[in-house]
């Protein structure tokens, strides 16, 4: 499949660590916050979700951490496996807006046995 | 349900041609928006359509237009064909305009401009 980005940082793990992605946004209007998993070939799938109004959101096996002081948003991955290998982008926008996302620039993670 | 669908999935063309790719968006789903996907670039914001209306444009010149119809479907052309252009091309689907309802996207459209 195509390559999503050639020189994206890359967070290399090991099969069953935990990761840890991080992503600064930009707007401090946004107030809702996604991360997206995008595999080789294909869009970018939804994953997990918060709202301004918290500081952690869990899902299954991704927990997702916003500091809204710093702008900093993180997503954490439990127990990595390799199907996780893939993109993983922050987005952010304004809930009272329009649909308009705005992405950081991504990073890729690498799974390895 | 089915998932976000585009069409054509690839496509090839030279400088100065025009080109419309299609987007049928979640069942139900009544608002598309477009990004542009590239090495250098990232993910784009390109517009969003709801009922039929453009509500909001990204940055990117007039070559860059779409519409959406009655039944949600949406489509976006550019025109006269610049080598920049080659990306991927990403449509979104959500239930309404705004909020924080989840966007969807399809698979993509890979466009090279030769």
């Amino acid at each position: 499949g195509e390559s999503v980005g050639l020189h994206l940082p890359t967070l290399s793990v090991q099969e069953g660590d935990n990761s840890i992605i991080n992503c600064a946004y930009s707007n401090s209007a946004s107030d809702y916050f996604i991360w997206y998993k995008q595999e080789s070939g294909k869009g970018p799938q939804f994953i997990i979700d918060i709202r301004s109004n918290m500081d952690k959101r869990q899902g299954q096996r991704v927990t997702v951490l916003l500091n809204k002081t710093v702008k900093h948003l993180s997503l954490q991955i439990a127990a990595t496996q390799p199907g996780d290998s893939a993109v993983y982008f922050c987005a952010e926008k304004r809930s009272g807006g329009y649909n308009k996302l705005i992405f950081g620039a991504g990073t890729r993670l690498a799974v390895h046995p | 349900k089915a998932g976000v669908t585009q069409t054509p999935r690839y496509l090839i063309k030279t400088r100065g041609q025009q080109v419309t790719l299609s987007c049928s968006p979640i069942s139900g789903h009544r608002s598309v928006s477009w990004y542009q996907q590239t090495p250098g670039q990232g993910l784009q914001f390109l517009f969003e359509y709801f009922s039929e209306t453009q509500r909001n444009k990204g940055n990117f010149p007039g070559r860059f237009s779409g519409r959406q119809f009655s039944n949600s479907r949406s489509e976006m052309n550019v025109s006269t064909l610049e080598l920049g252009d080659s990306a991927l091309y990403l449509c979104a689907s959500s239930p309404n305009a705004g909020g924080t309802d989840t966007q969807y996207f399809g698979p993509g459209t890979r466009l090279t401009v030769l």
